[in-house]
């Protein structure tokens, strides 16, 4: 089983900063890693596929990079909905399909 | 618009069983693999189970291999998950997702439904 460890567990920031967000996995899933962004009482939604590919109607101010084990979720310039939790995961080997631990983007 | 609704979590004893279903609109619901997802209380995610778009294959975490099993009626645009012999640690929100395009990721997620072990 692949595990991804996330870093920083939470992150303070204020609006308008940037956001970058790590996610390391215990071998190489390639570039086969999406990204998630969960609200409190919400489900998640899928912001990044693929490492680096935006999902539908996502602002252009998230992007990702990174490939084999280790990735980055960037938030160029932060607006106030984007504080939340934000979990990445792998399709590379699997099953089982697994996520990391999460990071919480808080109001600094 | 794409629609994931699910229903049918509640409480219930160790040891009891429960069925969830996972009703879809919006879309070809024959043409997508679908998937389980949980979250216990103010924990992470967990994947938990898929069900190919024909309902040839299904794949499960180890945490629920042997207690749960997923199926489908794309007659009825809808998916379920059979869990039984119910534990505590399976107290959680249960999250129904389509899969995109065959790949693993999950692009549509439902509201959720929470289910809660206990004596």
């Amino acid at each position: 089983e692949i595990v991804l460890t996330q870093s920083p567990a939470t992150l303070s920031l204020s609006p308008g900063e940037r956001a970058t967000l790590s996610c390391r996995a215990s071998q190489s899933v390639t570039s086969y890693l999406a990204w998630y962004q969960q609200k409190p009482g919400q489900a998640p939604r899928l912001l990044i596929y693929d490492a680096s590919n935006r999902a539908t109607d996502i602002p252009a101010r998230f992007s990702g990079s990174g490939y084999g084990t280790d990735f980055t979720l960037t938030i160029s310039s932060l607006e106030p909905e984007d504080f939340a939790f934000y979990y990445c995961q792998q399709r590379s080997n699997w099953p089982p399909l697994t996520f990391g631990g999460g990071t919480k983007v808080e109001i600094k | 618009q794409v629609q994931l609704v699910e229903s049918g979590g509640g409480v219930v004893q160790p040891g009891r069983s429960l069925r969830l279903s996972c009703a879809a609109s919006g879309f070809n619901f024959s043409r997508h693999g679908m998937h389980w997802v949980r979250q216990a209380p103010g924990k992470g995610l967990e994947w938990l189970a898929v069900i190919w778009y024909d309902g040839s294959n299904k794949y499960y975490a180890d945490s629920v291999k042997g207690r749960f099993t997923i199926s489908r009626d794309n007659s009825k645009s809808t998916q379920y998950l059979e869990m039984d012999g119910l534990r505590a640690e399976d107290t959680a929100v249960y999250y129904c997702a389509r899969d995109r395009n065959g790949g693993g990721y999950f692009d549509y997620w439902g509201q959720g439904t929470l289910v809660t072990v206990c004596s």
